[in-house]
């Protein structure tokens, strides 16, 4: 079973507006990362949050982290037609190597 | 810098047949796994490696094999390909788990019929 499940599944947003995602894990965790993936393609690393961190900026996103109730979520300010995409969460469970990603969210930002 | 190669990018087999997918990264990360991407699966990890000489089973490891003979590569077998393994495949790898993101090769699209 997936670590991680993102919410929500789909989210359709005007450009200029705020995007939120949230991701959801089921156990401790050594840290956590987003990811985007535009359509077709690779996925391309965001941003990587620590277990011991509560919240981390790069650029236009913003994570936070919540490890007591084992969420986070990911904020897209000022949304642009370029951050339509498929949006991941990727975990690894603390003492593993295996890094295990949420089934993620779709972005549709519109001009 | 050409970060990950995946070879080939699409590849049709049939079922029964055996084939091997390539990997190789050149930027001397020591950590490397393989998934498989399914329309609203999200991506499913299959094998992974921590360093040369090192492999362990993901979440859905039935039906593939690896080996990591050089830090470089990490090919990934397909036994006897089946229908269910039709799928995205995408190598990604990493500098370090616990601090570094990973680098995403482009996807092998497999088709099994």
């Amino acid at each position: 079973s997936q670590q991680g499940e993102e919410d929500p599944q789909a989210l359709s947003i005007q450009e200029g507006e705020n995007a939120t995602m949230n991701c959801s894990y089921k156990t401790s965790i050594n840290n956590l990362q987003w990811y985007r993936q535009n359509s077709g393609r690779g996925l391309v690393h965001l941003i990587l949050i620590r277990s011991n961190e509560r919240e981390k900026h790069s650029g236009r996103l913003r994570v936070t982290l919540d490890t007591s109730k084992k969420s986070s979520s990911l904020l897209i300010t000022a949304s642009r037609a370029a951050d339509t995409a498929s949006y991941f969460c990727a975990t690894v469970f603390s003492g593993t190597y295996k890094y295990i990603f949420g089934t993620g969210t779709r972005l549709k930002v519109l001009a | 810098n050409a970060g990950v190669t995946q070879t080939p990018k699409f590849q049709v087999l049939k079922t029964g047949q055996s084939m091997t997918l390539q990997c190789a990264q050149d930027m001397n990360h020591e950590y490397m796994s393989w998934y498989r991407q399914d329309p609203g699966m999200g991506l499913r990890l299959i094998h992974y490696s921590v360093g040369a000489g090192i492999t362990d089973q993901g979440e859905v490891p039935n039906g593939y094999n690896v080996s990591r003979s050089t830090t470089e590569d990490f090919p990934l077998r397909l036994l006897s390909a089946a229908p269910s393994q039709t799928s995205v495949y995408f190598c990604a790898s990493s500098y370090s788990i616990g601090n570094y993101g990973y680098t995403f090769g482009s996807g092998t699209r497999l088709t099994v019929v």
